[in-house]
């Protein structure tokens, strides 16, 4: 149980260009999902919270205009990548939580490889 | 703020001998600890996660973990090591809410394991 799936799991996309990514928890509901990215060899780093029915919530340096996130259902997340340049370029992993989950513990997607020509 | 280090950016491990990736936390309260496991172009895969109970958590594959509150250490550990155990591993710690805000996440930067044939 708590499959966390991502699509599409590589693109590459022109500069200028918009990118939507999906996120979804294949067998159970989320509340809350996560998006992160991972540059080479660094860390995970969230980019914004993801409730369902409500606006994101963003992490600080984050743009939220450039990076558009919509959970319009308890199993769907999507982030949309606009007006992409090539730094945008990037390993973009999203998670999902178990409600009620009190260990707060994580599922997460097998990531999508952007990059942007 | 929580916060979590992997001082070892790499270890180098030879295959059948015991194998120990280090983690270390900061936080108020009560720790909830994770490890994950990255695969090369992959999400992040559950190992073990330490919430309450015996200091010694048994995981997925083989992989233990011992919580040590007075050296405020989790570190990551298996008897005999696999060629396939090769993988970035990272330690978390879930952080506390500011506000309203949702339960997340804090990483640490990751650790290269390298198990050697």
């Amino acid at each position: 149980g708590a499959v966390v799936s991502q699509h599409p799991s590589r693109v590459i996309c022109k500069s200028g260009t918009s990118v939507k990514i999906e996120c979804r928890s294949l067998d159970f509901q989320a509340t809350t999902m996560f998006w992160y990215r991972q540059f080479p060899k660094k860390s995970l780093m969230l980019m914004a919270t993801s409730n369902e029915g409500s606006k994101a919530t963003y992490e600080q340096g984050v743009e939220k205009d450039k990076f558009l996130i919509n959970h319009a259902s308890l199993t769907l997340s999507t982030l949309t990548v606009t007006s992409a340049h090539p730094e945008d370029s990037s390993f973009y992993i999203c998670s999902a939580r178990l409600p009620r989950d009190i260990s707060y513990e994580q599922y997460f997607g097998p990531g999508t490889r952007l990059t942007v020509t | 703020a929580q916060s979590v280090a992997q001082p070892e950016d790499q270890v180098n491990v030879a295959e059948g001998n015991p194998l120990t990736v280090k983690c270390t936390y900061s936080v108020s309260g009560n720790p909830y600890l994770f490890w994950y496991v990255q695969y090369p172009n992959r999400g992040l895969q559950f190992l073990l996660k330490y919430i309450t109970g015996d200091n010694l958590v048994k995981g997925s594959y083989g992989f233990e973990a011992e919580f040590n509150k007075s050296q405020t250490s989790f570190h990551l550990k298996k008897p005999s090591a696999l060629v396939s155990d090769s993988a970035l591993y990272f330690c978390a710690v879930r952080d506390i809410p500011s506000g309203a805000g949702s339960y997340q996440l804090t990483f640490g930067k990751g650790t290269k394991l390298s198990v050697i044939p």
